[in-house]
């Protein structure tokens, strides 16, 4: 079965910084994806970037970006110019490539944005 | 186009009772998925349906939960007889299908119901 594991329960940074959240997955699949969410207070579930296992190429969406290391089946996620909007809880989440889209979540990591 | 709805966004129920949580998918998506959440945990997979199926129930426990996806009106995961360990935040999302020319389809989430157990 596959796992996807965050070992940072709770990470901070400071206003226009950068941080990066570590998200590291297990499987025996060569096809599948991987998907970073952000759950602000709200609960809202929001799709923050995405990245398809056979594209080498580290997907980025403005502010955001990630580091794919697939023989080390890590998964980070950076956000550059940190705003006070990204406080959240993050989830690093994992879909086989073959099935039908069922979405395996680690424990997530809260991020606390300080002024 | 209206988003997955859910409702109630809140729910209460006393212990022995049963819940009863709506899921409206985005219009034209004919796929369903629900996700628990337990307090200060990520969400894991119950259920997948499509209209009038359940594909995969894998993730639901074995007894008193149930969920079904009829040819129309919205998705509804029922809990008979709620227990405390019950509580917890419950996530539907929707996509039109599996895959599509670029790949895959997301899967989009509602805003969930949070169940509370007295």
């Amino acid at each position: 079965a596959q796992t996807v594991t965050q070992s940072q329960p709770e990470m901070s940074v400071q206003e226009a910084e950068t941080v990066t959240l570590s998200c590291t997955y297990d499987t025996s699949e060569s096809d599948y994806y991987l998907f970073w969410y952000k759950q602000p207070p709200s609960r809202q579930m929001i799709l923050v970037i995405r990245q398809e296992a056979y594209k080498q190429q580290n997907a980025t969406e403005n502010r955001f970006s990630v580091n794919f290391q697939k023989a080390a089946k890590s998964f980070s996620l950076k956000i550059s110019d940190s705003q006070l909007g990204d406080a959240a809880m993050y989830f690093c989440a994992y879909r086989d490539g073959t099935s039908y889209g069922k979405l395996t979540f680690g424990q997530g990591t809260i991020l606390t944005v300080h002024p | 186009n209206a988003g997955v709805m859910q409702n109630p966004r809140h729910l209460v129920r006393r212990r022995g009772q049963e819940a009863r949580l709506r899921c409206s998918p985005m219009k034209g998506h004919s796929h369903v998925y629900w996700y628990r959440q337990l307090p200060e945990e990520g969400l894991k997979f119950m259920v997948y349906l499509q209209k009038e199926n359940i594909i995969d129930e894998s993730g639901m426990p074995k007894e008193r939960f149930s969920a079904e996806f009829p040819k129309e009106g919205p998705s509804i995961l029922r809990i008979q007889q709620v227990v405390r360990g019950d509580s917890a935040a419950y996530f539907c999302a929707s996509s039109p299908g599996i895959w599509d020319r670029k790949g895959y389809q997301p899967q989009h989430f509602g805003d969930g119901t949070r169940l509370s157990i007295l």
